[in-house]
């Protein structure tokens, strides 16, 4: 069965450093989709990134990188030059790749940026 | 800005009334979610519908009832909800077809809904 497993309930880091928010995954499909969503206090979730299993490269948008290790089964998400309006829950995802409807949501992980 | 919208953003309804939840999409999405949050907890799907059809329903209670009037709008109606109904619903719409980079889920604002 799928599952997402994000191990830290809260995090802090200081304004302008970077922090990684880790993600492992389990399944059994070759194809699958991993997703990092940002949700503020507003409830929002916000689409930050994608990697497909079978991209080599990992992902990145901005300020935000995927680190894939697909071996390991994570998919880490690391903010680079933190900010402090990017205090809230991150949430890792993952989809199979079988056209299904179904995400599978991690626990989340509340991060906090210090001024 | 999201391309999802939901109203209202905040409802707060009595055990007997009758209310919606409405979410528009400007995407071009043919699949559209419902899913319902509650506090420090991960979203939990409740349906989905897909070309306008309901495609999955998540076992949820029939005072939940979704109605799906076009492609771009969907709307969760409410009757005779319970206190623990109470959380944030969250709508979501995502492309078709068996590319997951094509298949990312967007999500609307959300709806807090307090049932008194």
């Amino acid at each position: 069965a799928q599952k997402i497993t994000q191990t830290q309930p809260g995090m802090f880091v200081q304004e302008k450093e970077a922090v990684t928010l880790d993600c492992t995954y389990d399944t059994s499909d070759q194809s699958y989709g991993l997703f990092w969503y940002k949700q503020p206090s507003s409830g929002e979730m916000i689409f930050l990134i994608y990697q497909g299993s079978y991209d080599e490269q990992n992902a990145t948008e901005g300020r935000y990188s995927l680190n894939f290790q697909k071996a390991r089964k994570s998919a880490n998400l690391v903010i680079s030059a933190s900010q402090l309006g990017d205090s809230a829950m991150y949430f890792c995802a993952m989809r199979e790749g079988n056209g299904g409807f179904k995400t599978i949501f991690g626990a989340g992980t509340r991060l906090f940026v210090k001024a | 800005d999201t391309e999802v919208t939901q109203t209202p953003k905040h409802l707060v309804m009595g055990m007997t009334n009758k209310k919606s939840l409405k979410c528009e999409q400007h995407m071009g999405h043919r699949a559209m979610y419902w899913y319902k949050q509650k506090a420090k907890k991960p979203p939990e799907l409740m349906f989905v519908y897909s070309y306008e059809k309901l495609s999955i329903n998540e076992s949820v209670p029939s005072r939940f009832s979704p109605e799906c009037p076009n492609s771009s709008l969907l709307n969760l109606h409410l009757h005779a909800l319970q206190p623990e109904d109470s959380a944030l619903y969250l709508c979501a719409s995502s492309q078709v077809g068996r590319f997951l980079s094509g298949n990312t889920i967007y999500f609307g604002e959300g709806s807090w809904l307090t049932v008194v």
